[in-house]
């Protein structure tokens, strides 16, 4: 157990809904991650969070957008679905803002399928 | 645009054998990171290399660093069943971590 948990483990839901996917990192982690995972598109990066405060954005579109509460949860809400959409969303967290020197710690993934 | 590159991206092999996962990266990075995804499940942290001639082993499994090649290898030595997953390298830049397409490996008994 990573210490990062996730809900919810599976999602099924009809294309132009809106969905939130919601990650607890590990106690005393002040970075969350989001990645999403594709067959066709690997592991991608889309963005990063810490103590609060958006740090980096990678590969996210605009219907998706995220944030992080002051209690360090945080949420990607992703929205007008599309096909697309449907993937393995990972959250993961680390201690440092850029985890400069130190892993990740993964969730067990959201499933979403959209239909 | 930052690439990390694994190859093979599939690999079978039978238990006993020795065998060797590439990861190349066009960053100028010093730290790469090895992760591994059973199917179904989440990524676990298997090394952290933190400089050039980094080498790391865990059981079976041996990492190291080449930065000025841009090169870091996963040697598996005399496969066993259970390490049959998905490994992953992942370089870090810029507070965004990269990583590679995945090697699947999958030990034959």
């Amino acid at each position: 157990d990573s210490g990062v948990t996730q809900t919810p483990k599976h999602l099924i839901t009809a294309t132009g809904q809106r969905v939130t996917l919601r990650c607890s990192p590990r106690s005393g982690d002040l970075s969350v991650y989001w990645y999403q995972q594709s067959l066709d598109q690997g592991l991608q990066f889309l963005i990063q969070y810490y103590n609060g405060e958006e740090r980096a954005k990678g590969n996210i579109l605009e219907r998706f957008s995220a944030q992080q509460f002051p209690d360090l949860h945080s949420e990607l809400n992703l929205s007008s679905l599309e096909l697309g959409d449907s993937a393995l969303y990972f959250c993961a967290s680390s201690v440092a803002p850029s985890g400069v020197r130190e892993k990740l710690f993964f969730g067990s993934g959201t499933q979403l399928s959209v239909l | 645009e930052l690439k990390v590159e694994q190859n093979p991206l599939f690999l079978s092999m039978q238990e006993g054998k020795n065998y060797t996962i590439y990861c190349n990266y066009s960053t100028t990075s010093d730290r790469l990171y090895w992760y591994r995804q059973d199917p179904g499940k989440s990524l676990e942290s298997l090394f952290v290399l933190l400089s050039n001639g980094a080498v790391k082993q865990e059981g079976r499994l041996m990492a190291s660093l080449d930065t000025k090649a841009r090169l870091s290898t996963l040697h598996i030595t005399a496969a066993v069943h259970d390490l049959s997953a998905t490994y992953f390298c992942a370089v870090d830049e810029e507070s965004q971590f990269y990583f590679g397409t995945g090697t699947s490996l999958t030990v034959i008994p």
